[in-house]
């Protein structure tokens, strides 16, 4: 089966600086790859995706890339602020099941005033 | 919007006991799963359902089961709780197919096992 690795699992940056998430998939077929941000005491939320057949994508301070030569996405996020401070989770999905989702393992993001 | 909601947002039992966590989601969807979150783990998936009365295995399926009487509700079992079974248990449902593919989560149950 998708076997999802994610890194850093902890990450630490200033207020205003940016901040790089990495994950790696190894299934040549995953073509749908989400990224979920989870506060304390909520479950994980959906806040970008991007399908095989595009490379970028972005939503304001928010971003996806995906090399699919090299089996890695990443989500950058900029000008970071206090409440960008959550655990976040990759996933990919090849669509097979209930179109599942395998999860990464999490990095806990934290944005230092 | 989707609203995932599970029965019990912190759960004690005894080892040996039978457990149930419930969840229901108001948005006709056709897919629903349990997860289990640990530490270091991510979210690994038990059990999935994409119908009334289907189930499927996820990658962690043994000593739980699963429940889907109706559309909205997908339960999970524990039969015989151990103290492995320790963990945060989430619940999620998304559409059937197309651009379906977000799952929605509910807020979780935090289940300790003594």
């Amino acid at each position: 089966g998708e076997n999802v690795e994610q890194h850093p699992s902890t990450l630490s940056v200033q207020e205003g600086d940016s901040a790089v998430i990495k994950c790696t998939y190894s299934d040549s077929a995953s073509n749908y790859f989400p990224w979920y941000k989870q506060e304390l005491g909520k479950g994980p939320q959906l806040i970008i995706d991007i399908r095989s057949n595009v490379g970028e994508k972005k939503d304001q301070r928010i971003a996806v890339t995906l090399n699919k030569t090299a089996k890695h996405f990443s989500l950058h996020i900029t000008e970071t602020q206090p409440e960008d401070s959550a655990v976040y989770f990759c996933a990919a999905s090849t669509g097979t099941g209930a179109n599942n989702l395998f999860f990464g393992t999490g990095t806990r993001l934290t944005v230092i005033p | 919007d989707v609203k995932v909601t599970q029965s019990s947002r912190y759960l004690v039992k005894r080892t040996g006991e039978k457990v149930f966590l419930e969840c229901v989601q108001d948005m006709d969807h056709e897919n629903m799963f349990w997860y289990r979150q640990d530490p270091g783990l991510g979210l690994r998936l038990i059990y999935f359902s994409y119908d009334v009365k289907m189930k499927e295995k996820g990658d962690i399926p043994e000593g739980y089961s699963v429940s889907r009487e109706k559309k909205e509700r997908f339960s999970l079992i524990l039969e015989s709780a151990s103290t492995n079974q320790t963990s945060m248990y989430l619940c999620a449902s998304s559409l059937e197919s197309g651009s379906g593919y977000e799952q929605y989560f509910g807020p979780g149950t935090r289940l300790t096992v003594t």
